[in-house]
């Protein structure tokens, strides 16, 4: 158990509709980040936040969106969902979210667009 | 950006045997690289590490050896056991951000 946890475990939705996942970093841990995982496109970075601000963007779309709240949990927001948009969605968080420093990830959220 | 290679994509060997993963970076910045193990449907743990000051890490039955110069780095697990089947993934980050760029992965099956 990395300390990081994610709800919920599985979502299914149909095409259109907007999801809402949810991380909650390590004890200490003052960034987040997301990751989608793929059969075709592997593990992506999607975005960063530390300590409630953006800090970096990866390969995230226009439709999706997230944030960080005061408690450190953070949320990722999908909308207008495509079936493309089923994958894995991992949260890893680490200490100060600068270089070099290890990340750990959640169990993950496993999306299905029908 | 970064672009991250691995090879092979899939690797079988008997138990026993040594296993060894390949990867290569284009960004000369990268300067911290991870390596992951996936098993099927959970989340990827974090076997071993590297940062660029050194250029060999081992942990018992894992090793990592890093080439700044040719910019690639390889995962050695040596006494394979039934266990270690997994899919593994490389990584890169640098100090301008802690985004993980990760390899394609690669699927290691040790037969018993």
């Amino acid at each position: 158990d990395s300390g990081v946890t994610q709800t919920p475990k599985h979502l299914i939705t149909a095409t259109g509709q907007r999801v809402t996942l949810r991380c909650s970093p390590r004890s200490g841990d003052l960034s987040v980040y997301w990751y989608q995982q793929s059969l075709d496109q592997g593990l992506q970075f999607l975005i960063q936040y530390y300590n409630g601000e953006e800090r970096a963007k990866g390969n995230i779309l226009e439709r999706f969106s997230a944030q960080q709240f005061p408690d450190l949990h953070s949320e990722l927001n999908l909308s207008s969902l495509e079936l493309g948009d089923s994958a894995l969605y991992f949260c890893a968080s680490s200490v100060t979210g600068t270089g070099r420093e290890t990340q750990y990830f959640g169990p993950g959220t496993r999306l299905l667009v029908l | 950006g970064e672009n991250v290679e691995q090879h092979p994509s899939t690797l079988s060997v008997q138990e026993g045997d040594s296993a060894v993963i390949k990867c290569t970076y284009s960004d000369s910045a990268s300067n911290y690289f991870p390596w992951y193990k996936q098993e099927l449907g959970k989340r990827p743990q974090l076997i071993i590490d590297i940062r660029s000051n050194v250029g060999e890490k081992k942990d018992q039955r894992i090793a990592v050896t890093l080439n700044k110069t040719a910019k690639h780095f390889s995962l050695h697990i040596t006494e394979t056991q039934p266990e270690d089947s997994a899919v593994y993934f490389c990584a890169a980050s640098n100090n301008a951000g802690n985004m993980l760029t990760f390899g394609g992965g690669t699927r290691l099956m040790v037969k018993p």
